[in-house]
Order: structure tokens, then C-alpha cells, then sequence
């Protein structure tokens, strides 16, 4: 069965607090791996799709990577607004148009 | 334009009314979802349709009703709801071929059932 573990559940960060936060992957195939930024109450944004393992995207103070089995997003000195909810969401050959999403990581960062 | 618009952003209904939520992409995308998500959880794939066509229905119950008139529109008909179907419901698109492809996700109808 496809599966989508993200941890940690809840990270607290102070400003300027560099870490990652970590998507491990159990697939039979991937066509794709994605990470999605969602504030309360609004939908999810998207930030990055990985294809392949050993591939890395950047986007301002995140910085994506992936694996044969696991993705990881790093976040270099963050700001307040990046405190936000992180969904890792993985797209499985096969076919179908179904995502398999994590739990998400809850990133606060203090001031 | 590179949006997914949904409506309304927020809904309060009783169990015994009908209502529709709508959904609009002029990305061109040919797959369009609707998704449902409770605090604190993941966005749950309720339907997909590909090419105006309904491809996925993840045993959603029959009080809920999607419609795909064109490939730019997404609609979720709503018929005697229980107040345990009160979410976050989301609506998003995706262009279904080539490699690089993201799913664009609109931002949501806060449905609120009394």
C-alpha cells in the first residue's frame, strides 16, 4: 500500500533557526513527489514537484530534496511567515490521478 | 491566469437545503478535483474527472454530487448534508500530460452544516 509518513508532526522554530523537515515515501512507482504550503482555513499552495532521486528545487528560503525513499525541505533562516502547515504529497504510477498525502509538519517560527 | 476559483468561500446550510459549490480553471487543465479536508488532516480525494469524465469516485455518498460541464468548470451538489460533513472543501486541477505538472488547488469553501 502506498504510504506518506512527514515528521516531524510540529516544529517550533525561532527566527533566523535553520531545519528540515522530513517525507518518507513508500511507493511501487513515483511519477511525482510534492510540497504544498497551507495556511489555516486556505487551500494548499504549491511550492515544489520532484521527480527523480538526487533531484533539488529552491524557492527563495526553501530549498527541496528527494531520495529513493524519502524527501526532505529545508528552510534557511526563517521568517514568522513561513510558520504554516508543510504537505508532502506523493503522485504513483499506475495511472490514477489519486495523491497520497502526509499528515503534514506544523512549523511555527517565533519572532 | 493561473488560479483555481472557488464559491462561495464560505457556506452555512441546513440539512434539509440544496446547495452547489462551483469551481472555475482557465489553465487548461484537463483534470479537475474535489477534495475534502477536516482540521488538522489532509485533503481526502472525494471525485476526479479527467476529460469531463468522472474517472475517480472515492465511495463518496450519494448527498454529494459532482457535475463537470465543461473543462474549465467543476461543480458539488449538496442535498440533505449531516453536520458531520462540515469541512474545508477544495476544488484543484491539474493539465494531466506532460512531465512537469502540478496540482494548482483553489482556495477552499468553508462549509458549515446546521
Amino acid at each position: 500500500e502506498d504510504q506518506v509518513t512527514q515528521s516531524p508532526e510540529a516544529l517550533r522554530l525561532q527566527e533566523g533557526e535553520s531545519s528540515s523537515l522530513n517525507c518518507s515515501y513508500t511507493v511501487s512507482g513515483l511519477r511525482g513527489l510534492f510540497w504544498y504550503r497551507q495556511d489555516p482555513g486556505k487551500g494548499p499552495e504549491f511550492l515544489f514537484t520532484l521527480y527523480s532521486a538526487g533531484e533539488e528545487k529552491e524557492k527563495e528560503r526553501l530549498k527541496a530534496t528527494l531520495t529513493k525513499k524519502e524527501s526532505f525541505l529545508h528552510i534557511t533562516a526563517p521568517k514568522p511567515e513561513d510558520s504554516a502547515t508543510y504537505l508532502c504529497a506523493v503522485h504513483p504510477q499506475g495511472g490514477s490521478e489519486k495523491l497520497v498525502f502526509g499528515k503534514g509538519t506544523k512549523l511555527t517560527v517565533n519572532p | 491566469d493561473t488560479e483555481v476559483t472557488q464559491t462561495p468561500k464560505h457556506l452555512v446550510m441546513g440539512m434539509t437545503n440544496k446547495k452547489s459549490l462551483k469551481c472555475e480553471q482557465h489553465m487548461g487543465h484537463r483534470a479537475m478535483y474535489w477534495y475534502k479536508q477536516k482540521a488538522k488532516k489532509p485533503p481526502e480525494l472525494m471525485f476526479v474527472y479527467s476529460y469531463e469524465k468522472l474517472s475517480i469516485n472515492e465511495s463518496v455518498p450519494s448527498r454529494f454530487s459532482p457535475e463537470c460541464p465543461n473543462s474549465s468548470l467543476l461543480n458539488l451538489h449538496l442535498h440533505a448534508l449531516q453536520p458531520e460533513d462540515s469541512a474545508l472543501y477544495l476544488c484543484a486541477s491539474s493539465p494531466l500530460q506532460g512531465r512537469y505538472y502540478g496540482y494548482t488547488f483553489g482556495s477552499g469553501t468553508r462549509l458549515t452544516v446546521v
